[in-house]
């Protein structure tokens, strides 16, 4: 159980291009879910928290109008990141926690992005 | 804010010994700490979380202890396994009172096991 999807797992795209990435909960409802972001050899960076039905709440130094996130559904999170320019290129992971275990964060399998 | 140092960026041992991971964090004490599994190219993967309270948590080859005083956590693997090759994160739970779930990660271990 407790499994987490994002879509797509990679992506390519031109400069000034706007790209979204799917984060679901496959078999739980997701409270709460996280959006990470982590260059290599470096720690996984939060980006925002994200709470279904509610805005986003972001860490600081992150453009919410540039990562633009939507929280549709107890299985839904969305991350589109507008205009993207090539310092956007990284891999990006999102997480979820549910009703049932709160303490625990279940990731998905991330999304290397790059942007040409 | 909180700053977690994980002892070093790379650990190589051989197959069958113990490998021992040092997670250590400068300010408040967590109310748990966690320890995860990266591959190269995939997400963390949750291995184990010990509370404030506890010393010690098990789960077959995996041993995680809990130093509040020293303000360390150290995470073992017995009879280590080349499949045991992989990045290791440490997690600590944000402030309490703040957003539930929130954590603060180290930059992680690489481990090598090499038969």
């Amino acid at each position: 159980g407790a499994v987490v999807s994002q879509h797509p797992s990679r992506v390519i795209c031109k400069s000034g291009t706007s790209v979204k990435i799917e984060c679901r909960s496959l078999d739980f409802q997701a409270t709460t879910m996280f959006w990470y972001r982590q260059f290599p050899k470096q720690s996984l960076m939060l980006m925002a928290t994200s709470n279904e039905g509610s805005k986003a709440t972001y860490e600081q130094g992150v453009e919410k109008d540039k990562f633009l996130i939507n929280h549709a559904s107890l299985t839904l999170s969305t991350l589109t990141v507008t205009s993207a320019h090539p310092e956007d290129s990284s891999f990006y992971i999102c997480s979820a926690i549910g009703l049932v275990r709160a303490d625990t964060q279940y990731f998905g399998p991330g999304t290397r992005l790059t942007v040409l | 804010s909180q700053k977690i140092e994980q002892n070093s960026e790379a650990l190589n041992i051989q197959e069958g010994k113990t490998a021992t991971l040092t997670c250590n964090y400068t300010n408040y004490s967590p109310a748990y700490l966690q320890w995860y599994r990266q591959d190269p190219g995939r997400g963390p993967v949750f291995l184990l979380l010990i509370r404030e309270n506890e010393k010690e948590k098990r789960k077959e080859r995996l041993k995680v202890t809990f130093d509040t005083t020293l303000k360390q956590s150290l995470f073992h693997i017995t009879a280590s396994q080349p499949a045991d090759s992989a990045t290791y994160l440490c997690a600590l739970a944000h402030d309490r009172g703040s957003t539930l779930g929130r954590l603060y990660f180290g930059r992680g271990t690489q481990l090598t096991v090499w038969p």
